[in-house]
């Protein structure tokens, strides 16, 4: 079974701070992405990666920057928290256009 | 602009009766279509995908969705509901970015509840 892990489950940062989301595939998918997901929006692209050291904008990307520096593992960080990036962040990747998801991180900035 | 649209936010049905939740699509040229479900406190999980061929997929769980061209549509259904259905569920659509990696539009959502 394909796993997509993200490291926190629940994460509680202040205004101002920098955050980092971890997310680890053990597939050796080439694709990965970022996702936020929020009430009455569904699911918008933060960011996306299809290669190590690669990455493409999303819909939404203000205020996000993403790492990529090895396969499995695609880090996406806040470089300055606000209180409108409290959210639920789902991280995925891909084979044969399918997506896996991991479970979510849910971040409130307070 | 190429998007999904879930048009009902909620839909609420009983058990044993069939259920629809609908979804219609905007893209250009053939869509790749897929139905996701996500159940409490959990991430997303595939439960179909309809890329060529018939227009009805069959998927995970009992589900089916139905693919119409000329109404840019591909509603997900099935016979006969469970209360285990209950679930919030995303319909998206594949769209090629720059370098032609393809990338999933999600539509807003819709809770299913489903009562016994």
């Amino acid at each position: 079974d394909v796993k997509v892990t993200q490291s926190s489950r629940y994460l509680v940062k202040r205004t101002g701070e920098k955050v980092f989301l971890e997310c680890v595939q053990d597939m050796d998918h080439e694709n990965m992405f970022w996702y936020r997901q929020d009430p009455g929006l569904g699911l918008r692209l933060i960011y996306f990666s299809y290669d190590v050291k690669m990455k493409e904008k999303g819909d939404i990307p203000e205020g996000y920057s993403v790492s990529r520096e090895k396969k499995e593992r695609f880090s996406l960080i806040l470089e300055s928290a606000s209180t409108n990036q409290t959210s639920m962040y789902l991280c995925a990747s891909s084979l044969r256009r399918e997506l896996f998801f991991g479970s979510g991180t849910q971040l409130s900035v307070l | 602009a190429q998007s999904v649209a879930q048009p009902e936010d909620q839909v609420n049905v009983a058990e044993g009766n069939p259920l629809t939740v609908k979804c219609t699509y905007s893209v250009s040229g053939n869509p790749y279509l897929f139905w996701y479900v996500q159940y409490p406190n959990r991430g997303l999980q595939f439960l179909l995908k309809y890329i060529t061929g018939d227009n009805l997929v069959k998927g995970s769980y009992g589900f089916e969705a139905e693919f119409n061209k000329s109404q840019t549509s591909f509603h997900l259904k099935k016979p006969s509901a469970l209360v285990s259905d209950s679930a919030l569920y995303f319909c998206a659509v594949r769209v090629l970015g720059s370098g032609n990696t393809g990338k999933l539009i999600f539509g807003q959502g819709t809770t299913l509840q489903v009562k016994p």
